[in-house]
């Protein structure tokens, strides 16, 4: 069964740093999707891509992330300079349509300390 | 916009006992609704999802949920839960092509 790949599952960060997470959506997706969740929370939407070019960014604080998805595959989450309450389980997620659903990966828990 | 929210933030139950997580939404156009599961450090698995026709659906690991337009809930049941169906429970809603919202979730607590 395809998979959406996360990297890495865990990462701890000290404030201030920079810090990156990696997403490639099962293939032949074009809407992808990152999620932020905070513990206890539901997931959040941060941003979501057709292809290349971001549909929906509002909920993006821009002053420290940025996302991006060059080729329309693959896509990075950066937070720069990342803050205690950036804390959170970040989830990426794919679709042929929403009609059928997402498939959601794995997540990368980031802890900033 | 769209938005959903889920009724019971924890649910304890014993074993073989049914259960229902309740979940209502607020639209003013036709959604798409879903059940998602999440494990401990995972990331959420689709249980089942509601598009249109039938009003009842039948999903994975035994779980059904109803669609009732007139109180705008979808409410997911299970006629009997195992320890393994322990797990964080999430309701969503989607308009088509849009993107899809989380309510904050049930926490399904199964008990020997």
């Amino acid at each position: 069964e395809a998979e959406v790949a996360q990297s890495p599952r865990y990462k701890i960060t000290e404030k201030s740093q920079a810090v990156a997470f990696w997403c490639d959506p099962i293939s032949g997706h074009a809407t992808l999707y990152w999620y932020r969740q905070i513990l206890g929370q539901g997931p959040e939407l941060l941003v979501q891509f057709q292809d290349e070019s971001v549909v929906d960014d509002s909920q993006l604080p821009k002053d420290r992330f940025s996302a991006e998805r060059l080729k329309g595959v693959d896509s990075t989450l950066k937070i720069q300079p990342a803050e205690l309450g950036d804390s959170a389980m970040y989830l990426c997620a794919s679709s042929l349509d929403t009609f059928y659903g997402y498939t959601f990966g794995s997540g990368t828990r980031l802890t900033v300390v | 916009a769209q938005s959903v929210t889920q009724l019971d933030s924890q649910v304890p139950v014993f074993e073989e006992a049914p259960v229902e997580l309740r979940c209502n939404y607020s639209s003013s156009v036709s959604v798409y609704l879903f059940w998602y599961v999440q494990y401990p450090n995972q990331g959420l698995q689709l249980l089942l999802k509601y598009l249109s026709g039938s009003t009842l659906v039948k999903g994975i690991n035994g779980f059904e949920a109803e669609f009732n337009k007139s109180q705008t809930s979808f409410h997911l049941r299970k006629p009997s839960v195992h320890i393994s169906d322990t797990a964080e429970y999430f309701c969503a809603v989607s308009v088509r092509n849009n993107d899809m919202r989380f309510g904050a979730g049930t926490r399904l607590t199964v008990k020997p």
